[in-house]
């Protein structure tokens, strides 16, 4: 059974960056099959994708945010990252890290969530 | 890319069924059989409950059904319980980007 663990700072200031870190654990990075993603969640809102990458290196972003997004693969750690760059008040949400079927496009395995609060 | 389209509430009474529509458009929706339909509780991550159109994962009751016809997909709960109460959200794989439905408050009357 594969679990996804997000970590990282809860509270950001003002056009600083924001950095997350997902580890996966039960299964492998490197084994394909699967993109790596993030995905957030305004407060009392729906589902935004942030982006992916594959264990290669390949990544795919949102175009809204792909200015400042950067998504980063560590196969010897089993983890992968997030960075936003420049937050606001508006980049406020839970971010959850999981994992996309490649062939099937669905995500079966989700991080628990980590609420990020940007606020000086 | 725009959000698809979902009711933002739809409810029903226990044993009944409900349906909730995700319209898209012919580059997400309409032009891949990847549509994928997640529950989600307050302050829990979202679980999935249909992928690729109408296929149920293992552990899924199969009360839920999906389908989809030209640029929309429909998720249906049949003999709804009061576990069922929750947020739904609709994704579509668009080319190489993703994108979600706003999201649908399911309410148990």
């Amino acid at each position: 059974q594969v679990q996804l663990q997000e970590s990282g700072p809860g509270l950001v200031k003002p056009s600083q960056t924001l950095s997350l870190t997902c580890t996966v654990s039960g299964g492998s990075i490197s084994s394909g099959g699967y993109y790596w993603s993030w995905i957030r969640q305004h407060p009392g809102k729906g589902l935004e994708w942030i982006g992916y990458i594959y264990y290669s290196g390949s990544t795919y972003y949102n175009p809204s945010l792909k200015s400042r997004v950067t998504i980063s693969v560590d196969t010897s750690k089993n983890q992968f990252s997030l960075k936003l760059s420049s937050v606001t008040a508006a980049d406020t949400a839970v971010y959850y890290c999981a994992s996309q079927r490649v062939s099937s496009g669905y995500y079966g395995y989700w991080g628990q969530g980590t609420l990020v609060t940007v606020s000086s | 890319q725009s959000a698809l389209t979902q009711p933002a509430s739809v409810s029903g009474s226990p044993g009944q069924s409900i349906t909730i529509s995700c319209t898209g458009t012919s580059s997400d929706v309409g032009s891949y059989n990847l549509v994928s339909w997640y529950q989600q509780h307050p302050g829990k991550a979202p679980k999935l409950m249909i992928y690729e159109g109408s296929k149920r994962p293992s552990g899924v009751s199969n009360r839920f059904s999906g389908s989809k016809s030209g640029n929309t997909a429909s998720l249906t709960i049949s003999g709804l319980q009061a576990e069922d109460e929750a947020d739904y959200y609709c994704c579509s794989y668009a080319g190489s980007n993703v994108v979600f439905g706003g999201g649908t408050k399911l309410t148990v009357l």
